[in-house]
């Protein structure tokens, strides 16, 4: 199992403006994993982040928008940039494989 | 992006009631597919993970069956409790990576 502490747990931010969500893990892991899910929507994969080399973005999830920092194996950053009200969500990462996956407790994200 | 859809969307459930609720997903190419449990303000959880056709599952008061055939699971909770208010997700699993449903949210009224 994994223990994931993400922050922050939730914000109000205005429009144009960035926030960048944090995730720690208590061990070491390969892959951590960015989601998100919008109202009404479905749980949606941003992004895969692998440590040493650059995230991999899935279909409509652009760097531009969404950097991903991966410093080390048991931290990672998603930045979610130049906010529009689209964006508001909650973004939640996770670590495991697609046996089983471990989320963090999630950033309830409102932008104005 | 694959289609797995759940539905209701939400629902209201009587303390003691017992429900159910479907997840419909591709029935082509089929690996695996998962159930979690997200309470609110918490991390989602898994509750099981079904591959075979036929496959039934359970975990205290919940359940699950499997149609691999026709595309489709059902999760049962048996006499529903406060503490199973939450958001059931339910994700088909293709190339080592995971779809989810929109969820069923459930409210349990003591």
């Amino acid at each position: 199992s994994a223990v994931i502490s993400q922050k922050p747990s939730r914000d109000i931010c205005q429009r144009g403006t960035s926030l960048t969500i944090q995730c720690q893990v208590d061990s070491q892991v390969t892959m951590m994993f960015w989601y998100r899910q919008q109202p009404g929507q479905s749980l949606t994969l941003i992004a895969t982040a692998n440590q040493g080399s650059e995230a991999t973005y899935e279909s409509g999830f652009v760097i531009d928008k969404f950097p991903i920092s991966r410093p080390n194996l048991t931290f990672s950053t998603l930045t979610v940039s130049n906010m529009s009200p689209e964006d508001s969500s909650i973004y939640l990462c996770s670590v495991g494989g697609a046996e089983k996956l471990f989320f963090g407790s999630g950033t309830q994200l409102s932008v104005l | 992006i694959l289609n797995v859809e759940q539905s209701p969307q939400s629902l209201h459930v009587q303390e003691g009631d017992s429900t159910n609720f479907t997840c419909s997903f591709p029935s082509s190419n089929f690996y695996a597919l998962h159930w979690y449990r997200w309470e609110t303000a918490k991390s989602p959880e898994a509750l099981f993970v079904m591959t075979l056709n036929g496959d039934e599952k359970k975990k205290g008061r919940i359940s699950a069956t499997l149609n691999t055939k026709e595309g489709y699971s059902y999760l049962y909770i048996k006499g529903s409790q406060p503490e199973d208010s939450a958001t059931y997700l339910c994700a088909f699993e293709d190339d080592y990576k995971l779809s989810f449903g929109a969820g069923t949210t459930v409210t349990v009224r003591a």
